[in-house]
């Protein structure tokens, strides 16, 4: 079955950006499937921050979309994100998850572990 | 954008109780909704998608209802492994999360 790793530093400066990787295995990235990224801060609830399917198409949150960017490398069955401009709110335990495709979107059925990225100078 | 509204944020109820989880979305969404079960330290995990289908592997215990704006998540007897943080998501237009709600046990 199909199972997300993400990866990334931990630490990342005020103003920098972020960097993450998310890698797929047991499976395709090429599928029909979108790839999502969802943050959590400590303490709060989930954010939705944005999708890309394997041809490139993005769907970003309108609040963080000046700050995103969205990857995908299929030969490295990964995807990848980056937010530029980070302050201390961008602090947050990073989840990469699939949204399945069964004829139409049918939620996140897959999800990565998280990893935690703080800002910090 | 849409914003969604659960309720209550938080509730307590004992084993073998059924239990209501309410979420409302500010325009209609039809029936674009799932529903997650999120425990402390874990990844969420789906329950629920296209407001009432049960994704494969989740207890039969777990339902959803609801189109348009109003959608409710019901546990038909509560158990223990419930205790966790309920999220309702709407994908009509993008995605958004509502702002959960934590399940105890008495």
């Amino acid at each position: 079955q199909v199972q997300l790793q993400e990866s990334g530093p931990g630490l990342v400066k005020p103003s920098g950006t972020l960097s993450l990787t998310c890698a797929v295995s047991g499976g395709s990235i090429s599928s029909s499937d979108w790839w999502s990224w969802v943050r959590q801060p400590p303490g709060k609830g989930l954010e939705w921050i944005g999708e890309i399917h394997h041809s490139g198409s993005t769907n970003y949150n309108p609040s963080l979309k000046s700050r995103i960017t969205m990857s995908v490398d299929k030969s490295k069955n990964q995807f990848s994100l980056k937010l530029s401009s980070v302050t201390a709110a961008d602090t947050a335990v990073y989840y990469c998850a699939r949204v399945v495709v069964r004829g139409v979107i049918s939620g996140m059925d897959v999800w990565g572990q998280g990893t935690t990225v703080t800002v910090f100078s | 954008d849409i914003q969604m509204t659960q309720s209550p944020s938080t509730l307590s109820a004992s084993v073998g109780d059924r239990v209501t989880i309410t979420c409302r979305a500010s325009q209609s969404i039809s029936s674009w909704l799932a529903w997650y079960q999120q425990k402390p330290g874990k990844a969420p995990k789906l329950l629920i998608y296209k407001a009432s289908n049960l994704e494969s592997g989740v207890p039969s215990r777990f339902s959803g209802s609801g189109s348009g704006t109003d959608f409710t998540l019901t546990i038909s007897s509560l158990q223990p492994d419930d205790s966790a943080t309920y999220y309702c998501q709407q994908y009509s237009n993008y995605r958004t999360f509502g702002q959960g709600t934590k399940v105890e046990i008495k």
